[in-house]
């Protein structure tokens, strides 16, 4: 069966850093684009990021939002079944439940065919 | 990196069947068949159930279908159940090599 646990979220002040984490099992992870979907509170679906899997010559392509470039840092861990993002300059829109979602086909242009239950992150004085 | 257009709400009545529509653009629902269709209950994780604007996964019921024209897609919802009541998301890859949502659509089974 696969899972998707993300952890790592929590109420972080402006400016502050967060690295959420995504533990995947059930599937051979190292093969499947990830990637990060939030919603903030009140709010629709937003793509975050994702990362291709691995392929030949094990390099991975990372993919952002124009919202979150600069800012936020997709990466995996293939050897722990994780996925990562390092958020830093936190600021208050970045409130938001964030989900970890495996891409089903087709790399970073796939659908997300797997959901976690998401992580909150809250940046708040 | 503009959100795609969708109506904020729809209703229907149950057996009914309903359409919601996602608008977007060349560079992206119209420039790519990778048009997906998520349901979202509030506090679950969100369920695909299109893809590449017209495939089914496995397991999904064969009332939710995809379609497209042009720059705009739509999922149809035939034989309306009370739990098809949730929010749903259209998404599409785009030309910058990213993905992007609409804004969602709560579907209410009067």
């Amino acid at each position: 069966e696969v899972q998707l646990v993300e952890s790592g979220g929590g109420l972080v002040q402006p400016g502050g850093s967060l690295r959420l984490s995504c533990t995947a099992s059930g599937f051979t992870f190292s093969t499947y684009a990830m990637g990060w979907v939030r919603q903030a509170p009140g709010k629709g679906l937003e793509w975050v990021s994702s990362v291709s899997g691995s392929g030949v010559g094990s390099n991975v392509n990372t993919y952002y939002a124009d919202s979150v470039k600069g800012r936020f840092t997709i990466s995996r861990d293939n050897s722990k079944n994780t996925l990562y993002l390092q958020i830093i300059s936190l600021r208050a829109e970045d409130t938001a439940l964030y989900y970890c979602a495996r891409h089903k086909i087709r790399g970073v242009k796939g659908p997300f065919d797997y959901w976690g239950q998401g992580t909150l992150v809250t940046v708040s004085s | 990196q503009s959100a795609l257009t969708q109506p904020a709400s729809v209703s229907g009545s149950p057996g009914q069947s309903i359409t919601i529509s996602c608008t977007g653009t060349s560079s992206d629902i119209g420039g790519y068949n990778y048009v997906s269709w998520y349901q979202h209950h509030p506090g679950s994780a969100p369920k695909l159930l299109i893809y590449d604007v017209s495939s089914p996964p496995s397991g999904v019921s064969n009332r939710f279908s995809g379609s497209k024209s042009g720059n705009t897609a739509s999922l149809t919802i035939s034989g309306l159940q009370p739990e098809d009541e949730a929010n749903y998301y259209c998404s599409s890859y785009t030309s910058s090599n990213t993905l992007v949502f609409g804004g969602g659509t709560r579907l209410t089974v009067l």
